[in-house]
């Protein structure tokens, strides 16, 4: 089965760490970009970040650059975001997806994972 | 705020059409035929409905179809089921980032 699955979630303190996984199966991974979007509660979607297939090209939102680091394991068919400094407004659900790209900034995500949901409070 | 602007909600009545704007500027949607629609249901995963912003992913409805006129991309849902009710969000990529930008979502409401 096609699929994506999120773990690493959970609760953190401001100024704290975490790191998300993404499991892919069913599909090719070494063959797509990939992404992660997050999204806080109640509210709408946001691009964190997207990595290349051979991590050549890693990106960032701005509000997380610095703090946040994508990262993915061909080999192991898994992608990573390595959280750190961790801040109240970071709490959301991350959601890993895979990117369709043909040409530079045709984006779209055609395959999501459930979310793996970040709380960031003292 | 989001970059690109949506309406907060839309409504229909079974069988009806309707159309969802997704407003930007010359750095994103009027720039570059790049944007895509997204259609989330309450505590699940968004779901692409259009890509490169008037294709189809395969399985996906011919009842929904998307558009664009200048800095404005347009979703439409036609013979509107209690089924499309769900949040839509519009997306672009823009040439003032790195990555790419949303809308702030619209809920659709199948009275």
């Amino acid at each position: 089965e096609v699929q994506l699955v999120e773990s690493g979630g959970g609760l953190a303190q401001p100024g704290g760490s975490l790191r998300l996984s993404c499991a892919a199966s069913g599909f090719t991974f070494s063959s797509y970009w990939m992404s992660w979007v997050r999204q806080a509660p109640g509210k709408g979607l946001e691009w964190v970040g997207i990595i290349r297939q051979d991590e050549v090209e890693n990106y960032h939102v701005d509000s997380v650059k610095g703090r946040f680091t994508n990262s993915r394991d061909n080999a192991k068919n898994s992608l990573f975001l390595q959280m750190n400094s961790l801040r109240v407004e970071d709490t959301a659900v991350y959601y890993c997806a895979r990117v369709v790209s043909e040409y530079w900034g045709d984006w779209y995500f055609d395959l999501w994972g459930r979310g793996t949901l970040v709380i960031v409070s003292s | 705020q989001s970059a690109l602007t949506q309406p907060a909600s839309v409504s229909g009545s079974p069988g009806q059409s309707i159309t969802i704007s997704c407003t930007g500027t010359s750095s994103d949607i009027g720039g570059y035929n790049y944007v895509s629609w997204y259609q989330q249901h309450p505590g699940q995963a968004p779901k692409l409905m259009i890509y490169d912003v008037n294709h189809r992913p395969s399985g996906v409805s011919n009842r929904f179809s998307g558009s664009k006129s200048g800095n404005t991309a347009s979703l439409t849902i036609s013979g509107l089921q209690a089924e499309d009710e769900a949040h839509y969000y519009c997306s672009s990529y823009t040439s003032t980032s790195t990555l790419g930008v949303f809308g702030g979502g619209t809920k659709l409401t199948v009275l």
